[in-house]
């Protein structure tokens, strides 16, 4: 059955810190994707980045870098040089678009992020 | 371009009222998903439409649910005879589907509390 784990419920660095949010996931579809959201205090998730499961290079958007590697079924985050305003909870989330989710999304529980000054 | 747009933004609503929900998804987006998130958890799927037709629907979605699309524009989510239970935010996103795949974009959610 398809799932995604977010084993971090919590993490609190001090801003300028680099941060890692895990997200691991499980699959039987070899066509899927994977996707990082941000959920600021504010309730509106907002997209930060969609990965399909044919490719495996790694993205950088700023101080932002995303590492998928199939072989561990991971697809973690890093948030580089940290800031207050990075504070939110980030979710993880696969979508199985020929699978039996066929296209909406499964999320993971989500991680709180809190970047103190 | 104005995004996925959710209205109310908050509604307190005593138990067994019935309640309704509207979406305004991104003009262009031809799919429409209702989604249920409860605090501490990830959003939960409830529901979708491509264009008018509602394709799928969770378990989650009781009796006491119901959804439209009509004309595949504005969707709205009714609840029934609520219940302390269905207190939540209902998110809405939309996005296009195609052959390269689909990105979700959210609405700010509804939050609904039932008393």
């Amino acid at each position: 059955a398809q799932k995604v784990t977010q084993a971090q419920t919590e993490i609190s660095v001090v801003e300028k810190e680099d941060v890692t949010l895990d997200c691991v996931y499980e699959t039987r579809d070899t066509t899927y994707y994977l996707f990082w959201y941000k959920q600021p205090p504010s309730g509106e998730l907002v997209f930060l980045i969609r990965r399909n499961s044919f490719d495996e290079q790694n993205e950088i958007s700023g101080r932002y870098s995303w590492n998928f590697q199939k072989s561990t079924s991971s697809f973690n985050f890093t948030i580089t040089a940290s800031q207050v305003v990075d504070s939110a909870v980030y979710f993880c989330a696969l979508s199985e678009p020929y699978g039996g989710s066929q296209g909406n999304l499964i999320f993971g529980k989500g991680t709180k992020l809190s970047v103190k000054p | 371009d104005t995004g996925v747009s959710q209205n109310p933004r908050h509604k307190i609503t005593k138990r067994g009222q019935n309640v309704t929900f509207r979406c305004d998804p991104i003009s262009e987006h031809n799919r429409l998903y209702w989604y249920r998130q409860t605090l501490g958890q990830g959003p939960e799927f409830l529901t979708y439409f491509q264009n008018e037709a509602q394709l799928e629907k969770s378990r989650l979605l009781s009796d006491r649910f119901s959804a439209e699309r009509p004309k595949g524009s504005f969707s709205t989510l009714e609840i029934q005879r609520t219940e302390q239970g269905d207190s939540a935010m209902y998110l809405c996103a939309s996005s296009f589907s195609s052959r390269g795949g689909e990105t979700q974009y959210f609405g700010p959610g509804t939050r609904l509390l039932v008393l």
